[in-house]
């Protein structure tokens, strides 16, 4: 059984430059959740994909957008990069709808940073 | 809306000392409640969590947390800790009735384990 794995781990970007993350889900799994942990704080929720259709979204700008394929594969994709938009991204998938209490198994994550 | 406290950020402690990291939350529905450890350089993984029943859940790694409905709080406790121990801790909770699964962190305890 493969975890959850995320490319690229690290990247470096320019502010008002745009930048896509990836996420591949554990095998089984059909939901994947995006969270933002920035430096010293705990990760903060941005949305949810639950086959194929954005289950739930965080208090995050229009400009954070996602997709999730058949394959239950899934892209973070940030425009136009702030400061403080650097921070860990993990990707968490989960199965049956990523109900409150079904298991999330996270990735390593993508440490960017915007300069 | 839930919210959740983890009132301290740094907790170091001797090898073979008890250890006791306090987490607080506020919410206006029920909620599941979880602890999540992360590792330098590493994804969160699930330690244990309370879903419903016996209010003292315990991980495998000898981690318990009990959960305490009138002073909403769940801290993780251990007798004894060891250098492996040595992470950091983040508690969360999930509202019982959003199936999205959408988790809300603290900010995180950090646990250092000395010789």
């Amino acid at each position: 059984e493969t975890g959850v794995t995320q490319s690229p781990t690290h990247l470096i970007k320019t502010r008002g430059q745009q930048v896509t993350l990836r996420c591949s889900s554990q095998s089984g799994h059909n939901t994947v959740s995006w969270y933002q942990q920035a430096l010293g704080q705990g990760p903060q929720f941005i949305f949810q994909y639950y086959r194929e259709e954005e289950n739930g979204r965080g208090n995050f700008p229009p400009r954070f957008s996602g997709l999730q394929f058949p394959n239950y594969s899934s892209e973070l994709n940030v425009n136009a990069l702030e400061l403080d938009d650097s921070a860990l991204y993990l990707c968490a998938s989960s199965s049956t709808g990523g109900g409150p209490n079904t298991e999330a198994f996270f990735g390593q994550g993508t440490r960017l940073t915007v300069v | 809306a839930q919210s959740v406290t983890q009132l301290d950020s740094q907790v170091p402690v001797f090898e073979e000392a008890p250890v006791e990291l306090r987490c607080n939350y506020s919410s206006s529905v029920s909620v599941y409640l979880f602890w999540y450890v992360q590792y330098p350089n590493q994804g969160l993984q699930l330690l244990l969590k309370y879903l419903s029943g016996s209010t003292l859940v315990e991980s495998i790694n000898g981690f318990e947390a009990e959960f305490n409905k009138s002073q909403t709080s769940f801290h993780l406790r251990k007798p004894s800790v060891h250098i492996s121990d040595t992470a950091e801790y983040f508690c969360a909770v999930s509202d019982r009735y959003n199936q999205g699964g959408k988790l809300i962190f603290g900010q995180g305890t950090e646990l250092s384990v000395k010789p």
